[in-house]
């Protein structure tokens, strides 16, 4: 089966730092995805590494680390709006772009100010 | 106008009804998915295409069925409704050329009673 662990709750204050960590054993990889999905809403795509290391954009960065089966989401100068659920993915189809998605059960990120 | 289009946005249906939720998507994607999300549970795979000619079952299959219309279109039945498949259902897509990322539909609010 597939197994993706990430913490349940994380709180933190506006224009800290918080780091989402996030750890994985599949039957296949094709590459980890971070998403965040505000209340009743579509999750949204934020970053995807595939390659092991660090991957930034703007105030995200996602790091990867294949052989640890293990990933974090790095989150800077919070905001209020930064307020939702993180979602830790795995493309479980080897070979291909794109294929099925495996989400563990999110982080809810509540910032306060 | 979106370009993952769910309908209807919310249902509420009666246990044993029969009930159809639709996607229809103008990004010229091949691949489409439904997931169903719990509270706690995360994301789950229900059915998933990588073209018209291709179905194929997920994660929790059991007491749906798809149907892969077009290119463009990709619906979600199920054939008796019962309550534990209240839920939030998302549709997605993503293309097998040449993209990293899923889209995803604004969702579709269904509660059984």
């Amino acid at each position: 089966g597939q197994n993706i662990d990430q913490p349940t709750e994380m709180t933190a204050t506006e224009g800290a730092i918080v780091q989402i960590n996030c750890t994985y054993q599949t039957s296949g990889f094709n590459g980890l995805f971070w998403y965040q999905q505000h209340a009743g809403e579509a999750p949204t795509f934020l970053s995807y590494n595939v390659l092991d290391g660090l991957e930034e954009k703007g105030r995200f960065s996602s790091f990867l680390s294949r052989s640890k089966g293990y990933s974090y989401l790095l989150l800077k100068e919070l905001q209020m709006k930064d307020s939702a659920s993180y979602l830790c993915a795995v493309s479980l189809d080897r070979g291909s772009t794109l294929g099925r998605l495996y989400f563990g059960r999110g982080t809810q990120l509540t910032v306060w100010p | 106008d979106a370009d993952v289009t769910q309908t209807p946005r919310n249902r509420i249906t009666k246990t044993g009804k029969r009930i159809m939720l639709e996607c229809s998507q103008t990004k010229g994607h091949d691949r489409m998915y439904w997931y169903r999300q719990d509270p706690g549970l995360g994301l789950r795979l229900i059915y998933y295409s990588f073209d018209v000619k291709d179905i194929n079952k997920g994660e929790i299959s059991d007491g749906y069925s798809v149907s892969r219309q077009a290119q463009a279109k990709f619906s979600l039945s199920l054939e008796s409704a019962i309550p534990n498949q209240t839920a939030l259902y998302f549709c997605a897509t993503s293309d097998s050329r040449v993209g990293t990322e899923a889209f995803f539909g604004q969702g579709t609010r269904l509660t059984v009673v």
